[in-house]
């Protein structure tokens, strides 16, 4: 099986910079997808991660060590559109159908 | 816009009734996914169809079906309805071990 945690909701000051953490533990890994959900909204790509190390996307990166199931999402210059909730999914084998977390809602403030 | 459809996008219907969900994947891909999201369960895999077939199944209720068409769009048919079957319901598409791409979603109230 999979299970999936990070925290539930966090707040930041506009301009900043948040990390959102992602622990997991799966029998199988498949890599770690980051996805962007706004309220009422499609969940929407943000990265994926199979190897450790940092991975740079414009004001988002993301970050995996495989060996302590550990992930987080790194935004940087924070704008008040980042208010959203931030979802990891593990991808099962073969199917490769994804398995959220309950997501981190992440609230922007002035 | 990702380029995958779903119809309707709202849905109001009665406990007992049955509902049928429409989802029209991005041009070129095979995998279609169905999601299901409430308030207290978070994101819920559903059911994938591979190129017409099923692939796999999640936490999928016996009073819920799908099926994917030779066009590769996939129709989602909820039955018996309940009121807690009340939740955003998500298809996605993707290219074999791709990113998914999510519809626009289907919010389904039972009353």
């Amino acid at each position: 099986g999979q299970n999936i945690d990070q925290p539930t909701e966090m707040t930041a000051t506009e301009g900043a910079i948040v990390q959102i953490n992602c622990t997991y533990q799966t029998s199988g890994f498949n890599g770690l997808f980051w996805y962007q959900q706004h309220a009422g909204e499609a969940p929407t790509f943000l990265s994926y991660n199979v190897l450790d190390g940092l991975e740079e996307k414009g004001r988002f990166s993301s970050f995996l060590s495989r060996s302590k199931g550990y992930s987080y999402l790194l935004l940087k210059e924070l704008q008040m559109k980042d208010s959203a909730s931030y979802l990891c999914a593990l991808p099962g084998a073969g199917s490769y159908q994804l398995t959220f977390g309950k997501g981190t809602k992440l609230s922007v403030i002035p | 816009d990702s380029g995958v459809t779903q119809t309707p996008k709202h849905l109001i219907t009665a406990t007992g009734q049955r509902v049928t969900l429409r989802c029209s994947p991005r041009s070129g891909d095979l995998s279609v996914y169905w999601y299901q999201q409430s308030l207290d369960q978070g994101l819920q895999f559903l059911i994938q169809y591979y190129n017409g077939e099923e692939r796999a199944k999640g936490n999928i209720l016996e009073r819920f079906s799908a099926q994917q068409f030779p066009d590769l769009h996939s129709e989602l048919n909820l039955s018996s309805l309940e009121l807690g079957d009340s939740a955003l319901y998500f298809c996605a598409s993707s290219v074999e071990r791709n990113e998914q791409f999510f519809g626009p979603g289907t919010r389904l109230t039972v009353l």
